[in-house]
C-alpha cells in the first residue's frame, strides 16, 4: 500500500460523458501527479501539482482539466468523453525535501472504460 | 524527438538467476532516471533511482547502471524470484522544473519455476 488512494476504482461511462477522478495523496506529500496508462500509449505524464498549484503540464488534452485543493486532494476532470480516453489513471504523490522529491509513489489507479 | 525505450519487450529468467532489463534513452540532457515495477493491477512502484552524476547505483537486489556515453540505463536483478513478476518501467527526468517524466514502453519479466 503506497498510502495514495483514488476513487473510484472503476468507472464505466458514455462517449460524451463528463467524470471526475479523485486521488488523496500521502500524508504530508505536496506534490501530486496524474498519469494515464493505455495499451498503445504506455504511461503517460498528464499534469503535476504541488501545494494547489500548477507546475509541470505534460499530454493533457484540453478536454481534461485538473486542480489540487488545500487539503491537497486532487481532482482529474475529464469531459466529452471518446472512447480512447479509455485507460488506467494513476495518481501519485512524492514526498517534500531536496533528497525525495522525485520518488513518486502511485496510487492503485482508476480504470476508466468509455462506451 | 525526446523517447525513453527498452531494447527487450519480454524476458523470462529462470528462477535465482539474475535478470538485465535494459532502457535506451535519448535526451542527452536528463539529469535523473528512476525504475519502476508495476505488477498486475497495481499502480507502479518506485525501486531505485540515479543521477546522471552517478554510473551505478546499488539497492536491495538491484543495481542500476547508467551509461551516459551510449544512453544507456540498466536493471540489475539479482537471485530473481516468483514475486519479481512485473512489468519494469525506465522513466527519465525531462526539465528542470516540476517533474516531466518521460516513461518508456515497459519490459514484463516473466520468472520461471
Amino acid at each position: 500500500d503506497s498510502g495514495v488512494t483514488q476513487t473510484p476504482k472503476h468507472l464505466i461511462t458514455a462517449t460524451g460523458q463528463r467524470v471526475t477522478l479523485r486521488c488523496s495523496p500521502r500524508s504530508g506529500d505536496l506534490s501530486v501527479y496524474w498519469y494515464q496508462q493505455s495499451l498503445d500509449q504506455g504511461l503517460q505524464f498528464l499534469i503535476q501539482y504541488y501545494n494547489g498549484e500548477e507546475r509541470a503540464k505534460g499530454n493533457i488534452l484540453e478536454r481534461f482539466s485538473a486542480q489540487q485543493f488545500p487539503d491537497l486532494h486532487s481532482e482529474l476532470n475529464l469531459s466529452s468523453l471518446e472512447l480512447g480516453d479509455s485507460a488506467l489513471y494513476f495518481c501519485a504523490s512524492s514526498p517534500t525535501g531536496s533528497g525525495r522529491r522525485y520518488e513518486q509513489y502511485f496510487g492503485p489507479g482508476t480504470r476508466l472504460t468509455v462506451t | 524527438g525526446e523517447s525513453v525505450g527498452l531494447h527487450l519487450p519480454t524476458l523470462s529468467v529462470q528462477e535465482g538467476d539474475n535478470s538485465i532489463i535494459n532502457c535506451a534513452y535519448s535526451n542527452s540532457a536528463s539529469d535523473y532516471f528512476i525504475w519502476y515495477k508495476q505488477e498486475s493491477g497495481k499502480g507502479p512502484q518506485f525501486i531505485i533511482d540515479i543521477r546522471s552524476n552517478m554510473d551505478k547505483r546499488q539497492g536491495q537486489r538491484v543495481t542500476v547502471l547508467l551509461n551516459k556515453t551510449v544512453k544507456h540505463l540498466s536493471l540489475q536483478i539479482a537471485a530473481t524470484q516468483p514475486g519479481d513478476s512485473a512489468v519494469y518501467f525506465c522513466a527519465e527526468k525531462k526539465s528542470n522544473y516540476g517533474q516531466n517524466f518521460v516513461f518508456g514502453p515497459g519490459t514484463r519479466l516473466s520468472v520461471l519455476p
